[in-house]
């Protein structure tokens, strides 16, 4: 099993709503992340989870919260969002070779509206 | 933060012509990737090279990587319609830390 799947595929929330987006892997991956695209621009890193613990945190507002509650689940807990927060995101996965990113494992990603 | 500029943003050619697309960064890199996107979809990993790695080739791809001028370029040989997507470049920046950045892109179209 080489997937990453990504639940749901489409969002719209209003800016008071709270939301969350799930991410899964089941290839035995210890690093977790969570990128965000805006349209005809490229992925953008927000959070980065290696063995279960958040190792970078690229300075993304408060309104988006991560959670890794274990090894094949990667959460991203969505509070207060703004329009300008619409944007594909992205989860991956790799196997989290110390110091050394490899090959990274993309979801089809959850495209989020913010009315 | 960006480290990729890739040229040129947008490419068209028609099947059969070889597609070529550079990426230049500006950092010390672990490695240098090259990931393709259909539109509105997941990206999927290319190739990787890694710093001391010169070219590097898989089916109809090839990847050079100059590591002096801090560049990289990735050859289509013999594209076809289905090659019609955006291309990203990544560098593994040597942070001791798990990330990987990636370029601005190019879009390419190939026509029947």
């Amino acid at each position: 099993d080489t997937e990453v799947t990504q639940t749901p595929k489409h969002l719209v929330m209003g800016m008071t709503n709270k939301k969350s987006l799930k991410c899964e892997q089941h290839m035995g991956h210890r690093a977790m992340y969570w990128y965000k695209q805006k349209a005809k621009k490229p992925p953008e890193l927000m959070f980065v989870y290696s063995y279960e613990k958040l190792s970078i945190n690229e300075s993304v507002p408060s309104r988006f919260s991560p959670e890794c509650p274990n090894s094949s689940l990667l959460n991203l807990h969505l509070h207060a969002l703004q329009p300008e927060d619409s944007a594909l995101y992205l989860c991956a996965s790799s196997r989290g070779l110390a110091g050394v990113s490899g090959e990274l494992f993309f979801g089809e990603g959850s495209r989020l509206t913010v009315l | 933060s960006q480290q990729g500029e890739e040229d040129p943003q947008a490419l068209s050619i028609q099947e059969g012509e070889n597609a070529t697309m550079n990426c230049s960064y500006k950092t010390s890199i672990n490695n240098l990737q090259w990931y393709r996107q259909n539109s509105g979809r997941g990206l999927v990993h290319l190739i990787l090279i890694r710093s001391n790695e010169r070219e590097k080739h898989s089916g109809r791809l090839r990847v050079t990587l100059d590591t002096s001028k801090k560049s990289s370029s990735l050859l289509i040989t013999a594209s076809r319609a289905a090659d019609t997507a955006s291309y990203f470049c990544a560098t593994d920046l040597n942070t001791g830390f798990q990330k990987l950045v990636f370029g601005t892109g190019t879009r390419l179209l190939v026509s029947p």
